[in-house]
C-alpha cells in the first residue's frame, strides 16, 4: 500500500460545479497537509497548507483534514475552466526539522463551459 | 515566496550523454532538492541538495548518475548522466523555506531521450 493514495481520473465536471478532490494515507505521523496545484507544463505552485485536522477557506478553496479517517479534501466551489489542472496533496511529518514530503500522483481536473 | 528558474526548459538527448540542469533562485535559501516526475505518476524526490555539503540521495537514487552541485544558496545543477530512454521525465528543483513548512517549485525540465 502506497503511503499517499490519489485517483488519477481525470475528473470532469460542468463549470460552475462543485468540485471535490481527495486523498488518502496510511503514516499516521503526518501533521502538515497541502495541496498543489499544477497546470500542464509548469511546475506545482502551493495552493492549500494545513496543519493537523480542521477545515481551512481561502476564496473558493477549502481544504479539509480529518487524522482519524486518515483523508483529507480539496474543495473547489464555483469551478472555472481556468481551474483545469492536475491537482496533487502532499503530506509531511516533521523529522529533524527538514520538510521532506510525501506526494499523491495527482487527480487531473477537466472544467468545461 | 519564491522565484525558480530552471534552464533548460526541456530538451532531447541521445542515448548515453549526459545533460545538466540549471537551478536558480531570486532568493537565498538553505535547502534545494531535486524531483522527477514521471507520466502518471508522483513527484518523486531524487536527492536534497545542502550549500556546502554533500547531497543526499533518496533509495534508487545513485550519486554517480545523478551528481550535484550546490556552489552558493541561490543555485544549483543536477546532471542526468549516462541516459537511457527510462530517463525521459520531467525533472523539478524546488526549495525549502524556513520556517513555513512549504516548498516551491521551478518551472521543470522536459527531457526526453532517442
Amino acid at each position: 500500500q502506497k503511503e499517499v493514495e490519489q485517483d488519477p481520473g481525470p475528473l470532469s465536471v460542468p463549470e460552475g460545479a462543485i468540485v471535490s478532490l481527495n486523498c488518502t494515507y496510511s503514516n499516521s505521523a503526518f501533521q502538515y497537509f497541502m495541496w498543489y496545484r499544477q497546470y500542464s507544463r509548469k511546475g506545482p505552485e502551493l495552493l492549500m497548507y494545513t496543519y493537523s485536522s480542521g477545515n481551512k477557506e481561502d476564496g473558493r478553496f477549502t481544504a479539509q483534514v480529518d487524522k482519524s479517517s486518515k483523508y483529507i479534501s480539496l474543495f473547489i466551489r464555483d469551478s472555472q475552466p481556468s481551474d483545469s489542472a492536475t491537482y496533487l496533496c502532499a503530506m509531511s511529518a516533521r523529522s529533524g526539522g527538514s520538510y521532506i514530503p510525501t506526494f499523491g500522483r495527482g487527480t487531473s481536473l477537466i472544467v468545461h463551459p | 515566496s519564491a522565484v525558480i528558474s530552471q534552464k533548460p526548459s526541456r530538451d532531447i538527448c541521445q542515448r548515453g550523454t549526459s545533460l545538466t540542469i540549471q537551478c536558480q533562485v531570486d532568493s537565498q535559501v538553505t535547502m534545494m532538492f531535486w524531483y522527477r516526475q514521471q507520466p502518471g505518476q508522483s513527484l518523486t524526490l531524487i536527492a536534497t541538495a545542502n550549500q556546502g555539503s554533500e547531497a543526499t540521495y533518496e533509495s534508487g537514487f545513485v550519486i554517480d548518475k545523478f551528481p550535484i552541485s550546490r556552489p552558493n544558496l541561490t543555485f544549483s545543477t543536477l546532471t542526468v548522466s549516462n541516459m537511457s530512454p527510462e530517463d525521459s521525465s520531467i525533472y523539478l528543483c524546488s526549495v525549502g523555506i524556513a520556517g513555513t513548512d512549504t516548498q516551491y517549485f521551478g518551472p521543470g525540465t522536459r527531457l526526453t531521450v532517442l
